[in-house]
Parts: structure tokens; sequence; C-alpha cells
């Protein structure tokens, strides 16, 4: 079975300074795909950035990277220089990209970020 | 953009009624979810359909049902509505969920039951 996990709960960082959340993974699929998401206090959730386990280098996408170590199972979400409206849940998902699952994501518990000014 | 919308942000419904939870997007996505998140448990899949009238049951099933009459709109039922299916309700498309696709959620419905 799929699973996720999210072995920080919350986090704190100081403003401008880089800070990295966890996330481990497991599968039997040979081919999958990693996502992040970012929940703000409002409550919608927004795509931040995708890896796919046959991508050679790691994702970024502006201030947000990627950290995939394929053979630890690992793919942890780096944000730069970290501004205040950073604060937010942050989940990690998968999604198998066999069977007839269609698309379904499994999600982390999250982990809940604070950026102190 | 992609947009989903939620019928409601907020929700107060009373044990045993029958609760309705409308989401509709604008994108012509065949695939729909509808999630539960609670603190501390992140997101469970209660339902997905990945065409019209086509439904699969998620992780979480239990006291749910849902429709999907037309490609953009997937509603999610609640037959008769108990105290512990007080959450945040939050729906998502995706065009096929394969590859780089990615979920585009709905702001979510917060519901209470009394």
């Amino acid at each position: 079975a799929q699973k996720i996990t999210q072995t920080q709960p919350g986090m704190f960082v100081q403003e401008k300074e880089a800070v990295t959340l966890d996330c481990t993974y497991d599968t039997s699929d040979p081919s999958y795909g990693l996502f992040w998401y970012k929940q703000p206090s409002s409550g919608e959730m927004i795509f931040l950035i995708y890896q796919g386990s046959y991508d050679q280098q790691n994702a970024t996408e502006g201030r947000y990277s990627l950290n995939f170590q394929k053979a630890r199972k690992s793919a942890n979400l780096v944000i730069s220089a970290s501004q205040l409206g950073d604060s937010a849940m942050y989940f990690c998902a998968m999604r198998g990209n066999y069977g007839g699952s269609q698309g379904n994501l499994i999600f982390g518990k999250g982990t809940k970020l604070s950026v102190k000014p | 953009d992609v947009k989903v919308t939620q019928s409601s942000r907020y929700l107060v419904k009373r044990t045993g009624e029958k609760v309705f939870l409308e989401c509709v997007q604008d994108m012509d996505h065949e695939n729909m979810f509808w999630y539960r998140q609670d603190p501390g448990l992140g997101l469970r899949l209660i339902y997905f359909s990945y065409d019209v009238k086509m439904k699969e049951k998620g992780d979480i099933p239990e006291g749910y049902s849902v429709s999907r009459e037309k490609k953009e709109r997937f509603s999610l039922i609640l037959e008769s509505a108990s105290t512990n299916q007080t959450s945040m309700y939050l729906c998502a498309s995706s065009p096929t969920g394969t590859g780089t696709d990615t979920q585009y959620f709905g702001p979510g419905t917060r519901l209470t039951v009394l």
C-alpha cells in the first residue's frame, strides 16, 4: 500500500532563512509522482511543485525546490528565503501511475510552518 | 485559470439531516474528488469520479454517497448527518490523473453537525 509520512507536525523558521520540510514515501509502483501543496489559513490548497519518479533532476519552482532521493524514498521540500506569507500547512502527496487509481493522491498529515519576523 | 467552486464555505446542520455539498469545475476535467480534512489526519479520500455517472469509493466512503450527472458537477451527499462528520470537505478536479497532472482544489466547506 502507498503511504506518505511527514514527521514534523510543526516547524519555525526565521524570515529570510531557508527551511526543509521532510517527506518520506512508500510504494511498490515502479512509476509514481510526488506533489507538494500549501494550505494557508484561508483553507484553499495551492499546488507548489511536482517530481516524477523518473525525473533525472530535482524539481524547482521559484523559491521552492524538491530534494528527491529515490533510494531513500524521500522527497523533501526546500523553501529558500522564507517570507511571512509562507506561514501555512504544507502537504506532501503521492500518486501511483499504475492500476485503476485514476490519479488519486495519497496525502501526508502535513507540517505547519510558522515564519518568524 | 482553473476554477473549482463549492456551494458553501460554512454550513451548520443538525444530526439526521440530509446534507448536499456541491462542487463545480469549469475546465472540462475528467476526474473529480471529494476529500475530508481533519486536524492531524491530513486529507482522506471519500469518493472520486472519472466520468459522468461513474464513481469509485475512496478510503472512507461510509456514511457518504456521491452523484455526478454532469461532467462539471460532483455532489457529496450525507444521507443522515452525524456529529462525527463535522469536518472540512474539499473538492478537487484533475484532467486525466496521469503524468504531471495536478489536482485543483476548491476553497473547502467547513461543515458543523450539531
